[in-house]
C-alpha cells in the first residue's frame, strides 16, 4: 500500500521569508508522480506543483520548489519570499502510474504567513 | 467561464436518508473524481471515471454510488449504508487520469447528517 506522511501538522513564517514544508512517501513503486496541492480557507484546491519521479530535477514554479530525495523518499516543498496569500493547508499527494487516477494524500499542513 | 460547479455548497440530511451531490463541469474533460475529506486529514478517493459510462472504486467507496452518463455530469450519492456520511466532498476532473494530467478541483459541498 502506498503511504505519505507529513510530520508538520502547523506550520507559521513571517512574510518574506523563506519556508520548507516536508513530506515522505513509501512505494515499491518505480514510475509515479508527485504533487503539492493548496487549499486556502475558501476549500478550493489547486495543484501548486508536480515532480515527476523518472526526472532527476527539482521542479519549480515561480516562488515554489521542490527537493526531491527519491531514495530517500522524501519530497518536501519550499516557498521563497512568503505572502499573505500563502496562508493555506497544503497536501503532499502522489499517484502510481499504473493506477492512473488513484492519488494517495498526506494529511496536510496548515501553514500561516504572518505579516 | 469554464469550471466545475457542486451544488448545493451545504446540504443537511437526516440519518438514513439517500442523498446525491451534484458535480458538473465544462471543461470538456474525461476524467472525474470524487473525494472526501474529514477535519484534519487529508483527501480520500470515493470514486473516479475515466470515461463515460465507466468508473472505479477508489479506497472508500463502501456506502457510495456514482453515474456517468453524460461526460460533464458525476454526481455522487450518498446511502444509508454510509456510517458516518458527515463530511465535506470535493468532486475534480482532469483531461485524462493520467498523472501527468493536472486534476481541477470543484468548490466542493459540506454534507451534515443530522
Amino acid at each position: 500500500a502506498q503511504t505519505v506522511t507529513q510530520s508538520q501538522p502547523e506550520m507559521s513564517v513571517q512574510e518574506a521569508e523563506t519556508v520548507t514544508l516536508s513530506c515522505t512517501y513509501d512505494t515499491s513503486e518505480n514510475n509515479y508522480y508527485l504533487f503539492w496541492y493548496k487549499q486556502p480557507p475558501s476549500r478550493q484546491m489547486i495543484l501548486v506543483i508536480r515532480q515527476e519521479a523518472y526526472k532527476q530535477q527539482n521542479a519549480t514554479e515561480n516562488r515554489f520548489s521542490v527537493n526531491f530525495q527519491k531514495a530517500a523518499k522524501s519530497f518536501s516543498l519550499k516557498i521563497s519570499d512568503s505572502q499573505l496569500g500563502d496562508t493555506a493547508m497544503y497536501f503532499c499527494a502522489f499517484m502510481i502510474e499504473v493506477n492512473a487516477g488513484k492519488s494517495t494524500f498526506g494529511d496536510g499542513t496548515t501553514l500561516t504567513v504572518k505579516p | 467561464d469554464g469550471g466545475i460547479t457542486q451544488s448545493p455548497k451545504y446540504l443537511f440530511r437526516k440519518e438514513g436518508q439517500n442523498v446525491t451531490l451534484s458535480c458538473e463541469q465544462n471543461l470538456n474533460h474525461d476524467a472525474m473524481y470524487w473525494y472526501r475529506q474529514d477535519p484534519g486529514q487529508g483527501l480520500r478517493l470515493i470514486y473516479y471515471s475515466q470515461i463515460v459510462n465507466d468508473f472505479q472504486k477508489g479506497d472508500i467507496a463502501e456506502g457510495y454510488s456514482v453515474s456517468r452518463e453524460k461526460k460533464e455530469s458525476f454526481p455522487l450519492t450518498v446511502t444509508s449504508a454510509q456510517k458516518n456520511p458527515t463530511a465535506f466532498y470535493l468532486c475534480a476532473s482532469s483531461i485524462g487520469a493520467g498523472p501527468y494530467n493536472e486534476q481541477f478541483f470543484g468548490p466542493g459541498t459540506r454534507l451534515t447528517v443530522l
